[in-house]
């Protein structure tokens, strides 16, 4: 049963356009999501956040976006750049107070110079 | 980098053997949290340690097990390996009151 689905496996997008990477969950109790980039041979490091109080949360160039009733949230990259080229993994967690995280099967973006 | 290492980064072991992964947590983290990375899946979550007591598990058999000491590393031991233990194993700390996970580099095992 996948809790948390990032249902777009790769995404291509030109250098200096906006880059869309969407995430899917099921479970109400989800009170916390993250957004984590992987490079290959490096362990996920930590984007940007956004608890479920909120509906926007804005860093730099990224902002994720959460939708509670449709259970959705999206992260925007503007500009997008070469090095933003990563494997992204949209994560949740709540309800338990164990603060483990759910995480999607990623979306591995390619930014075309 | 994120404070977090873990070691060893790459190792190979036969079915049926035991292994014991490492992990030293970033200054100041006392909650450590282990997840089993499959290829092309996202991380799954194994166990959660807080302050040397584990505090959550996931959907992982008994022979995966873990302790946390008390300078807050800890080490995760996975008994009777099995071909579909070959896997990423990354060790995240945080600190509870941030909700913010840091990730080590990861310890690629592959079983055979």
């Amino acid at each position: 049963d996948q809790q948390v689905k990032q249902n777009s496996p790769s995404l291509s997008v030109q250098e200096g356009r906006i880059s869309i990477l969407n995430c899917d969950y099921t479970n109400s109790m989800f009170d916390y999501f993250l957004w984590y980039k992987k490079y290959p041979a490096e362990g996920p490091t930590f984007l940007i956040s956004i608890s479920s109080i909120k509906d926007k949360n804005e860093d730099g160039r990224f902002t994720v976006f959460l939708n509670k009733s449709a259970k959705h949230l999206s992260l925007h990259i503007v500009p997008s750049q070469p090095g933003d080229s990563a494997v992204y993994f949209c994560a949740a967690s709540g309800g338990s107070g164990t603060y483990k995280y759910i995480f999607g099967t990623g979306t591995r973006l390619k930014v075309l110079a | 980098e994120t404070g977090v290492t873990q070691s060893p980064t790459h190792l190979i072991k036969t079915r049926g053997q035991q292994v014991t992964l490492r992990c030293s947590s970033q200054s100041g983290h006392n909650t450590v949290s282990w997840y089993q990375q499959a290829l092309g899946q996202g991380p799954q979550f194994i166990f959660q340690y807080y302050r040397e007591e584990e505090n959550g598990r996931g959907n992982f058999p008994p022979r995966f097990s873990g302790l946390q000491f008390p300078n807050y590393s800890s080490e995760l031991n996975v008994n009777a390996l099995e071909l579909d233990d070959s896997a990423l194993y990354l060790c995240a700390s945080s600190l509870p009151e941030t909700g913010k996970a840091f990730f080590g580099q990861g310890t690629r095992l592959t079983v055979v």
